[in-house]
């Protein structure tokens, strides 16, 4: 099955650029969507088909996905983006078609 | 404004069974793929079941293969996950998500999730 890896933390100061990286095999031939989760609550589509924003997303978010890495950057962090981020994509291979990374903890 | 509210969640013993439901509203489902997507406690995101939009095709993860089964009524809106043979690593919080079709588009909407717990 496909496998995808993040970083299991990444740690960013205030104003900074956070680069959250997710790895696979040719990942740059699928499309990758980013979510972010905050504590107790359901996750958040932020980026989908690498690179696109869905409404009310800050401009600070955004993707990009190449070779064998997809990659989440958020510029200017703020505190309130401090969350778990996850990757996923879709695997038409395996029987598992929907795969998501382990996930990465931002910590602000 | 879309809504998904999953329900049926609860504590239940090891080898017993579950029913969970995931109640629309602000999109029909009936246009749209709906999966099931879990998280065990402190772990990360597992997609573990999709349907068709009409009931054709579904497909399950390897883990719950031959104990879970998806299934839909387009009429209510809703979505249904019935869980048998139920295991400790089956605890996670259950979440629907409809996605356009079958491939690549992205989970959009998510409900806030129903909390399984299976333990004696």
């Amino acid at each position: 099955s496909y496998v995808l890896t993040q970083p299991p933390s990444v740690s960013v100061a205030p104003g900074e650029t956070a680069m959250i990286t997710c790895g696979g095999n040719n990942i740059g031939s699928k499309s990758v969507h980013w979510y972010q989760q905050k504590p107790g609550q359901a996750p958040v589509l932020v980026i989908y088909y690498d690179s696109d924003r869905p409404s009310g997303i800050p401009e600070r978010f955004s993707g990009s996905n190449s070779g064998n890495t997809a990659t989440l950057t958020i510029s200017r962090v703020e505190a309130g983006d401090e969350a778990d981020y996850y990757c996923q994509v879709w695997d038409g291979s395996s029987d598992h078609l929907r795969v998501f990374g382990g996930g990465t903890k931002l910590t602000v | 404004q879309v809504q998904l509210v999953e329900s049926g969640g609860g504590l239940v013993k090891p080898g017993g069974s579950l029913r969970l439901s995931c109640a629309a509203s602000g999109i029909t489902i009936s246009d749209n793929y709906m999966s099931w997507i879990r998280q065990a406690p402190g772990k990360g995101l597992e997609w573990i079941s999709y349907i068709s939009s009409r009931s054709v095709y579904t497909n399950y993860v390897d883990s719950v293969k031959g104990r879970f089964t998806i299934s839909r009524d387009n009429a209510k809106n809703s979505l249904y996950l019935q869980m048998n043979s139920l295991r400790a690593e089956d605890t996670a919080v259950y979440y629907c998500a409809p996605t356009k079709d079958a491939s690549g588009s992205p989970f959009e909407y998510w409900g806030q999730g129903t909390l399984v717990t299976v333990s004696s």
